[in-house]
């Protein structure tokens, strides 16, 4: 257990559903990542957000995908008209900032989009 | 884009050594790393190597650095068969605020 947490851990969905996710980081981290993995492939970068600010989106993060970090906390990853191709493992991690030495990965939340 | 490559998978008898390659692209990487992901299981550190560095080893694993050629290689000594796993070499992008990561290597251990 890195301290991360992320919920749910599997969610399966009808295509065109939405769906959320939750991220918790460890509580004194500052900096928040969202990747996704796909089958056979390492994790691509999402965004990141610093305190509750987003500071960095990927081309990959469609307009259905909108991730939120209120208070600076935990954050939520929103997925809208899911495709079957958004099926995937979504991971977080956090961060102090600049300590990618120091990043650690949540067990992720396994999609399947029906 | 910047890239990292791996190669796919890596079979050895457990008490061998393991050794997995990775290429990388990116002209100012300042930090490369390595991670492991067991099934059902989330990304887990194992050591990383700061780009001025040749070498850095922590216990049963020793990372080598070529920043010429952008060859990276992590050796693992004794592989058991609990360091079956896929593991990912990558590379820190922008002044630390993400990382690129490769497609993983899936390591075998036979016993």
């Amino acid at each position: 257990d890195t301290g991360v947490s992320q919920d749910p851990r599997h969610k399966i969905t009808k295509r065109g559903q939405n769906v959320t996710f939750r991220c918790d980081p460890i509580s004194e981290h500052n900096r928040l990542y969202w990747y996704r993995q796909t089958l056979g492939q390492g994790p691509e970068f999402l965004t990141y957000f610093q305190n509750e600010a987003q500071l960095e989106k990927s081309r990959l993060l469609s307009d259905r995908f909108s991730a939120e970090r209120p208070k600076g906390s935990f954050s939520t990853l929103e997925i809208q008209r899911t495709e079957q191709g958004d099926s995937a493992m979504y991971l977080c991690a956090s961060s102090l900032e600049g300590g990618l030495r120091e990043q650690y990965f949540g067990p992720g939340t396994r999609l399947t989009v029906t | 884009g910047e890239d990292v490559e791996q190669s796919l998978f890596l079979s050895v008898r457990e008490g061998d050594s393991s050794v997995i390659n990775c290429t990388y692209t990116d002209s100012s990487s300042t930090y490369l790393y390595w991670y492991k992901q067991e099934p059902g299981a989330g990304l887990q550190l194992l050591t990383y190597i700061f780009s001025n560095m040749d070498m850095k080893q922590d216990q049963r694993l020793t990372v080598l650095l070529n920043k010429k050629d952008k060859h990276l290689s992590l050796r693992i000594a004794d592989t058991q068969t609990g360091d079956s796993a896929i593991y990912f070499c990558a590379d820190e992008m922008e002044y630390g605020n993400k990382l690129v990561f490769g497609a993983g290597t899936i390591l075998r251990v036979k016993s």
